[in-house]
């Protein structure tokens, strides 16, 4: 298995450009997650997916949207890019079930994003 | 979501023991308490999980007492390449199982 493998590893964007961030998992995982994390900070939640077709917001939403129409598959796109989405970008799945199961979550590689 | 409290840095040498101790006063019933690792320039990784007493595997052991209100994260024998940050969370048991990440414990290991 790949895990969660995320593209591309770096971007460069001009303020106002918009790009999206691709997330595929390959463990069959429901649950999907999209974080950022700044320098020296932990990690944000951006938005998650608990199946195919099902998003919700996270902490930082704003400047984002996401789609989820296969399991595998949860892109985050970024709409007018502005210098604070400058951040490492995070995809996560997981594949709990409920009480007594794992909350593991298998992160990607990250993807370095800088908006000048 | 319950929040954490750890410590922002720790020092040790090779082959110690190391404790992090987390704080979650507002712990709810249906919580269960997760770290994570973090080496530079990668995503976290899942270390232990776990809802109460301890729980031990091949790399660390979890205490959590009674109450609930704190849990330790014990590494035994650390060693160069245990240098990383370590992330306390509470993660709800509900249809959701977001993880709210704090700033971390960074660990640093001494020869």
């Amino acid at each position: 298995n790949a895990g969660v493998t995320q593209t591309p590893k770096f971007r460069i964007l001009k303020i106002g450009q918009s790009m999206t961030l691709q997330c595929t998992q390959d463990m069959n995982h429901n649950y999907m997650y999209w974080y950022r994390q700044d320098p020296g900070m932990g990690l944000k939640l951006i938005y998650y997916s608990v199946g195919a077709g099902i998003t919700d917001k996270g902490e930082v939403p704003n400047g984002y949207n996401v789609s989820r129409s296969t399991t595998e598959d949860f892109p985050l796109r970024l709409e007018l890019a502005a210098p604070s989405q400058t951040s490492v970008y995070f995809c996560a799945s997981s594949g709990t079930s409920g009480r007594g199961g794992s909350y593991e979550q298998y992160f990607g590689p990250g993807t370095r994003l800088t908006v000048t | 979501l319950a929040k954490t409290t750890q410590p922002i840095s720790m020092d040790s040498y090779e082959g110690q023991e190391v404790n992090i101790t987390c704080s979650h006063n507002n712990i709810a019933t249906n919580d269960y308490i997760t770290w994570y690792q973090q080496f530079p320039s990668q995503g976290p990784r899942f270390i232990i999980q776990g809802y109460k007493t301890k729980v031990t595997n091949e790399v660390a052991s979890l205490f959590i007492p009674a109450d609930r209100k704190s849990s330790t994260l014990s590494l035994p024998r650390v060693s160069l390449s245990d240098t990383a940050v370590y992330y306390c969370l509470v993660v709800r048991m509900d249809s959701s199982y977001k993880l709210i990440f704090g700033s971390g414990t960074r660990l640093l290991v001494r020869p």
